[in-house]
């Protein structure tokens, strides 16, 4: 079947622009989460959805970035303002089963962001 | 805090060699550990995982073991092909919790 989709698959961007970066999970998986990959580094964890509870938004690096995720399913990732240390690959994973279980996630290719 | 880490970041292996990734961690309440690959312009691929029942697993051409004692994970690669060229890294989960590793980057010559 499908898996996680993102896109666009790159974006380049002005200083102080706002850009929206959007991931469709696997259909039926209830958990989504988003990381920041910056170049050889791991990833950091930004924000975790998980059905209809209350996201956990304790990974968001300051109150320009912003998530919502609608009807449960396709989710987006806003970021105001973006300065150039937002540059970075933007990853979407979703995950069957919520935290606490036994899960893997399954990550979408990318968005590739690059603030000029 | 506790961390997942690696111990090698570059691996340089000839085609056709086995390779073996390593990988420590410092949660001794880790029950679930994952590897993944991910290449170039991609996003991470599920590669085999591997819970703290046990000590070994295997998928194909792909092998991970799990010391408990030592807190060592590593993933071992069978006949590796130049298509493994990639960053593996480790994730392990810690009760509410996925923590990823930086990564190792694996390169096969020809």
């Amino acid at each position: 079947g499908a898996g996680v989709s993102q896109s666009p698959s790159n974006k380049v961007t002005e200083k102080g622009k706002d850009v929206e970066l959007r991931c469709d999970p696997i259909s039926g998986h209830t958990a989504l989460y988003w990381y920041r990959q910056s170049l050889g580094q791991g990833l950091e964890f930004l924000i975790y959805f998980q059905g209809n509870s209350a996201p956990d938004k304790s990974g968001l690096p300051s109150d320009r970035f912003s998530a919502e995720r609608t009807g449960g399913s396709v989710s987006t990732l806003t970021i105001q303002r973006t300065q150039q240390e937002d540059s970075a690959v933007y990853l979407c994973a979703s995950s069957p089963a919520g935290r606490g279980k036994r899960w893997t996630q399954y990550f979408g290719p990318g968005t590739r962001l690059l603030v000029l | 805090g506790e961390s997942v880490g690696l111990h090698l970041p570059t691996l340089s292996v000839q085609e056709g060699d086995n390779s073996i990734i390593n990988c420590a961690y410092s949660n001794s309440a880790s029950d679930y550990f994952i590897w993944y690959k991910q290449e170039s312009g991609k996003g991470p691929q599920f590669i085999i995982d591997i819970r703290s029942n046990m000590d070994k697993r295997q998928g194909q051409r792909v092998t991970v073991l799990l010391n408990k004692t030592v807190k060592h994970l590593s993933l071992q690669i069978a006949a590796t092909q130049p298509g493994d060229s990639a960053v593996y890294f480790c994730a392990e989960n810690m009760s509410n919790d996925m923590r990823f590793g930086a990564g190792t980057r694996l390169t096969v010559k020809p």
